[in-house]
């Protein structure tokens, strides 16, 4: 299953598919990008981040792929567990002189079915 | 190692009363945060503390929010008086000091304003 952009902020899959989660970017000078999980009723937990000089990062289960020119995140789920129903943020760091600012995307609720 | 603790939990108030909220950041962390995360939206930095001084208050609707971090350490935000619109969680995060460091959360205040 896959997100398009924020215009789709639902994604429903099966247990056990893979899930790919979108998000686009505004400001070309962020630098630092970061995908957050939220389960209701919790503060948001870190999941994966990249940097700007890369273009991949993997994790357990987790791929974040970055692509600067147009501006675009996406986070890949392998094998989608039951355990992984949250709201997915996306969120971009820009360092400024009076230190590291993040701004998060609108998020993705994904949905998984047993 | 202790997560970020918050209090309240839930909070429920009229309009135009006051009200105040607790953080205490995980120990050694620099760098504190307020969001604010209006239901179904990313959460919207208010205010950013590096020790007990103030980096960035930008986006802190100054007129009626306030937030402090005395010695350094816990840190409160209070509201006063409160409006409808301010009904929200409340999220305090906290980081090392330094760039590109993991923001971690706390589990929010649930704000009602009726």
């Amino acid at each position: 299953g896959e997100s398009v952009g924020l215009h789709l902020p639902t994604l429903s899959v099966q247990e056990g598919d893979n899930s790919i989660i979108n998000c686009a970017y505004s400001n070309s000078a962020s630098d630092y990008f970061i995908w957050y999980k939220q389960e209701s009723g919790k503060g948001p937990q870190f999941i994966i981040d990249i940097r700007s000089n890369m273009d991949k990062r993997q994790g357990q289960r987790v791929t974040v792929l970055l692509n600067k020119t147009v501006k675009h995140l996406s986070l890949q789920i392998a094998a989608t567990q039951p355990g992984d129903s949250a709201v997915y943020f996306c969120a971009e760091n820009i360092e400024e002189t009076s230190g590291s600012r993040l701004t998060f995307g609108e998020g993705t609720q994904l949905t998984v079915n047993p | 190692e202790a997560g970020v603790a918050q209090s309240p939990r839930y909070k429920i108030i009229e309009k135009r009363q006051s009200v105040a909220f607790w953080c205490n950041p995980i120990s050694g962390h620099a760098t504190l945060y307020w969001y604010q995360q209006i239901l179904g939206q990313g959460p919207k930095l208010l205010i950013q503390f590096q020790n007990n001084g103030v980096v960035d208050d930008s986006q802190l609707p100054k007129d009626r929010f306030s937030a402090e971090r005395l010695k350094g350490v816990d840190s409160t935000l209070k509201i006063q008086p409160a409006k409808l619109e301010d009904s929200a969680v409340y999220l305090c995060a906290s980081s090392p000091s330094g760039s590109y460091n993991e923001q971690f959360f706390g589990p929010g205040t649930r704000l009602t304003v009726l």
